[in-house]
């Protein structure tokens, strides 16, 4: 079954960057887009874009454009999401997701907490 | 502010059934299918809906879905004390060109 596996818990300060990997295995790495979805503490979901893994391609949300990079390495079917100039904010579970069943966000990762504080 | 709207809070007895709406615009629910996630406590969210109305396998059939216009309802029947979780929302936001969520419905079995 498919599994994605991400990073460690963060703990950044304010104006820092993070990165947060996502390993997926029981699939073609290729095949299917990954989106990224974070949960601040308490709150609703929150969509930050997706990656193509075949092409490398993606889209983001225009709330998060020029501060959310998402990239992929193949060789090891690992995605990431680098989000930059962290706030106090940005403080929530970071998700990655991957598609099935026609496009839906269908397969989570655990989670990777990311706290921003100074 | 969510860009759909749902109910923060809904119970019911176990066994009962119980229905959360969704509500949104042209925009989105209007032109878009619509999917539902139930995330339990600490816990990632489980897709349940897809496509206004299907189930990915192994989802029983005591979950179900529709959508009217630019609403949406989840409904749960028979409902058991595991069932009680944060139910979301989602479908694509035309405008917006984003993956969009309801707020999120916490559902007590009582």
């Amino acid at each position: 079954q498919v599994q994605l596996v991400q990073s460690g818990a963060e703990v950044k300060k304010p104006g820092a960057s993070v990165k947060v990997s996502c390993k997926a295995s029981e699939y073609t790495f290729t095949d299917y887009y990954l989106h990224w979805v974070r949960q601040a503490p308490g709150q609703g979901l929150e969509w930050l874009g997706w990656i193509n893994p075949n092409i490398g391609g993606t889209t983001y949300p225009q709330k998060f454009q020029g501060r959310v990079t998402m990239t992929r390495d193949t060789s090891i079917s690992t995605a990431y999401m680098e989000l930059s100039r962290l706030r106090s904010d940005d403080t929530a579970i970071y998700y990655c997701a991957r598609e099935d069943y026609g496009g839906n966000v269908a397969h989570w990762g655990q989670g990777t907490l990311v706290t921003v504080s100074s | 502010q969510s860009v759909l709207t749902q109910p923060p809070s809904v119970s019911a007895a176990p066994g009962q059934k119980v229905t959360i709406s969704c509500s949104g615009s042209n925009s989105n629910i209007g032109n878009n299918y619509v999917s539902w996630y139930q995330q339990l406590p600490g816990t990632a969210p489980k897709l349940l809906i897809y496509d206004n109305d299907k189930r990915p396998s192994g989802i029983p059939d005591r979950f179900s879905g529709s959508k009217s216009g630019t609403s949406a309802t989840l409904g749960i029947t028979g409902l058991q004390t595991g069932d009680e979780a944060d139910y979301f929302c989602a479908t694509w936001d035309n405008s917006l060109s984003a993956l969009v969520f309801g707020g999120g419905t916490k559902l007590t079995v009582l």
